[in-house]
């Protein structure tokens, strides 16, 4: 069975500029999860779908970060602009009968 | 004060030493996991729990909802290992709160 599938697995840019992750999750999950762990730190909760349904962005930074799920599949958070702080791994995880399957991360370095 | 606390954050043991790592949590909760997580980010769901004790292999994990409690155990620890253990608790509300992590070193 194929898992998470995230992009890019790095990305370095300058503060300021534009950025953009994307996830697959697994077949048939309706429930996809964006995370930021910032080093040294355990996962935070940036946004929840279900479907193409946001459940939960209570702890998104809305006048930076954005995040779809337009078809209730793959799903893309951007960051713009790139703030120092917003260095960290951005994780996403789909979900089926609440057990979590994470993919591998993109680790995001703003210079 | 965090909604999920870990103890200890770091832990360094022998091979073939038994681990205890700690979570309590101050929310009610549907659902408690522990994740592993392995240099270079890939999580693993190790359990998912709500009630009682579940094995799988070295791992013991546990659970006390009354005291808000839970314990993850590896016993015959080896250093494939090491790794940071994540405790995650799925509130009635149905959102995610993790805990900062626990680093375990198992030394040969």
């Amino acid at each position: 069975e194929a898992g998470v599938a995230q992009s890019p697995r790095y990305k370095i840019i300058e503060k300021r500029q534009s950025v953009a992750f994307w996830c697959n999750p697994i077949s048939g999950h309706a429930t996809l999860y964006w995370y930021q762990q910032i080093l040294g730190q355990g996962p935070k909760l940036l946004i929840q779908f279900q479907n193409n349904g946001v459940v939960d962005d209570s702890q998104l930074p809305k006048d930076r970060f954005s995040a779809e799920r337009l078809k209730g599949v793959d799903s893309t958070l951007k960051i713009q602009p790139a703030k120092l702080e917003d260095s960290a791994v951005y994780l996403c995880a789909s979900s089926l009968g609440g057990k979590l399957f994470f993919g591998s991360g993109t680790q995001l370095s703003v210079l | 004060k965090n909604e999920v606390e870990q103890s200890p954050q770091n832990l360094t043991a022998q091979e073939g030493e038994f681990i205890t790592i700690n979570c309590s949590y101050s929310v009610g909760i549907s659902a408690l996991h522990w994740l592993q997580q392995h240099p270079g980010g890939g999580i693993v769901s190790l359990f998912m729990l709500s009630s009682g004790k579940k094995k799988h292999g070295r791992l013991i994990a546990t659970i006390n909802i009354q005291e808000k409690h839970s314990s993850l155990h590896i016993t015959a620890s080896h250093p494939r290992d090491s790794a940071v253990y994540i405790c995650a608790v799925r509130s009635r509300n149905n959102d995610m709160r993790f805990g900062a992590g626990t680093r375990l070193t198992v030394k040969p």
